[in-house]
């Protein structure tokens, strides 16, 4: 029983660079989930796709932040120009979902970015 | 504008006993409320959910409790066990007007210790 697989699991970087992170969702999840956490508190919801649609973004997604689901299967995040404030622990979730009707949300173990 | 709160940063409970964890929100538009347990250095874990048409979901130990006019839910853990001992987020949902589901919203968490 595979979960979610997010790669890689740490990412050191210098200011201005490009990230770029991957999410492998758990293979019959048709919605896949972007938050971020940062230290004492929850996790903030970023995005979603349902299969390869992106259907809604937070205002916390700058112009700054990409993320893609081609295919409908795995999904890259990308931050561009990084910032000290885009430290954080990237997480990825996924579940299933048909019409009108909600499914827990299952996550991986997230990808940390620190920002040097 | 916190819209899932949970007040108690730590609660300390006796092994054996039950464990009482508690979380209240402000959007009336939330219809779906979960619970996740986190492991230092690992993503969230799904526990329990309930639907807001109902007002109370067992699993084994785990039982949530929804109280919709107080906004109020609560997580009851019995009987406590040393692997318990985690922080554990309250997290909450709405049916988006884009026709999936939304992100999650989280509060900030609530470190449970289980003492032997």
């Amino acid at each position: 029983d595979t979960g979610v697989s997010q790669d890689p699991r740490h990412k050191i970087t210098k200011r201005g660079q490009n990230v770029t992170f991957r999410c492998d969702p758990i293979s019959e999840h048709n919605r896949l989930y972007w938050y971020r956490q940062t230290l004492g508190q929850g996790p903030e919801f970023l995005t979603y796709f349902q299969n390869e649609a992106q259907l809604e973004k937070s205002r916390l997604l700058s112009d700054r932040f990409s993320a893609e689901r081609p295919k409908g299967s795995f999904s890259t995040l990308e931050i561009q120009r990084t910032e000290q404030g885009d430290s954080a622990m990237y997480l990825c979730a996924s579940s299933f979902g048909r019409g009108y009707g909600n499914q827990p949300q299952h996550f991986g173990d997230g990808t940390r970015l620190s920002i040097l | 504008d916190q819209q899932v709160k949970q007040n108690s940063p730590s609660l300390s409970v006796q092994e054996g006993r039950i464990s009482i964890l508690n979380c209240d929100y402000t959007n009336s538009m939330f219809d779906y409320f979960l619970w996740y347990k986190k492991y230092p250095a690992e993503g969230p874990t799904f526990l329990i959910s309930i639907s807001s048409i109902k007002d109370k979901n067992e699993d084994g130990r785990f039982t949530v409790f929804l109280n919709k006019s107080a906004k109020h839910l609560s997580l009851h853990i019995v009987p406590s066990q040393p692997g318990d001992s985690a922080v554990y987020f309250c997290a909450a949902s709405a049916w988006g007007s884009g026709g999936g589901a939304d992100g999650l919203t989280f509060g900030k968490g609530t470190h449970l210790i289980i003492q032997p």
